[in-house]
């Protein structure tokens, strides 16, 4: 079955830092990969896709790669805000419809 | 669109006490996701449904759990009984067709059940 490790679980930051987010799976064999934000009480925002045949993607400051071979991805933010606080999981799709995500990464930009 | 929408974002109910959640997923989305998730295990997929017939429900945990999907605009979980570790937020889900074909997922924001 398909793990998805983030790293690390929480991560506190200075207004305008740029920061990476990290996750891991252990089986190669993707469709796709996705990011997603939650703020507290809501639900899961999709933030970035990428596809298994792509490297990364990029959406305004939110730059997101993935390494199939080596079972990583990372989230970049630049210059982050506070208004950026908040959980992000990352999550592999294995096909037929089956997302696993990883247990997410709390983060905090302090003002 | 008003998003994927879920009914009730709380509720308390007492262990023993049959819980129906609700949600109406986006219009001409064709797959549907029931998700749990809790602080111990994270997100974890129930079941989903594609054009209103249920796919894979090996996530569902046990008997007391039960999905429905009448029709394209309206789905049910069911948990009878109801059992304190059954306490989560669950979360409806819809995607315009499979999600392996790089079609985002759309959360609603989540039914909170505490069952005490």
């Amino acid at each position: 079955k398909q793990e998805v490790t983030q790293i690390p679980a929480a991560l506190s930051v200075p207004e305008g830092e740029n920061l990476v987010l990290n996750c891991s799976f252990t089986d190669s064999a993707i469709y796709n990969l996705q990011w997603f934000r939650q703020d507290p009480g809501k639900g899961l925002t999709s933030l970035l896709l990428i596809q298994s045949s792509q490297r990364e993607q990029t959406s305004g400051r939110l730059n997101a790669s993935l390494d199939k071979s080596s079972g990583r991805s990372t989230l970049y933010i630049a210059a982050s805000q506070p208004g950026d606080s908040a959980t992000y999981l990352c999550a592999v799709d294995g096909g037929a419809n089956n997302l696993f995500f990883g247990t997410g990464t709390r983060l905090t930009v302090i003002p | 669109d008003a998003g994927v929408i879920q009914s009730p974002r709380h509720e308390v109910t007492e262990m023993g006490q049959e819980v129906t959640l609700r949600c109406k997923p986006i219009s001409g989305h064709n797959s549907l996701f029931w998700y749990r998730q809790t602080m111990m295990r994270g997100l974890e997929l129930l079941i989903y449904f594609n054009n209103n017939v249920p796919i894979d429900d090996s996530g569902m945990p046990e008997d007391r759990f039960s999905a429905k999907m009448p029709n394209a605009s309206f789905s049910t979980l069911k948990i009878q009984p109801s059992e304190p570790r059954d306490s989560a937020v669950y979360f409806c889900a819809s995607s315009p067709q499979t999600t392996g074909a790089g079609n985002t997922i759309y959360f609603g924001e989540g039914s909170w059940l505490t069952v005490v």
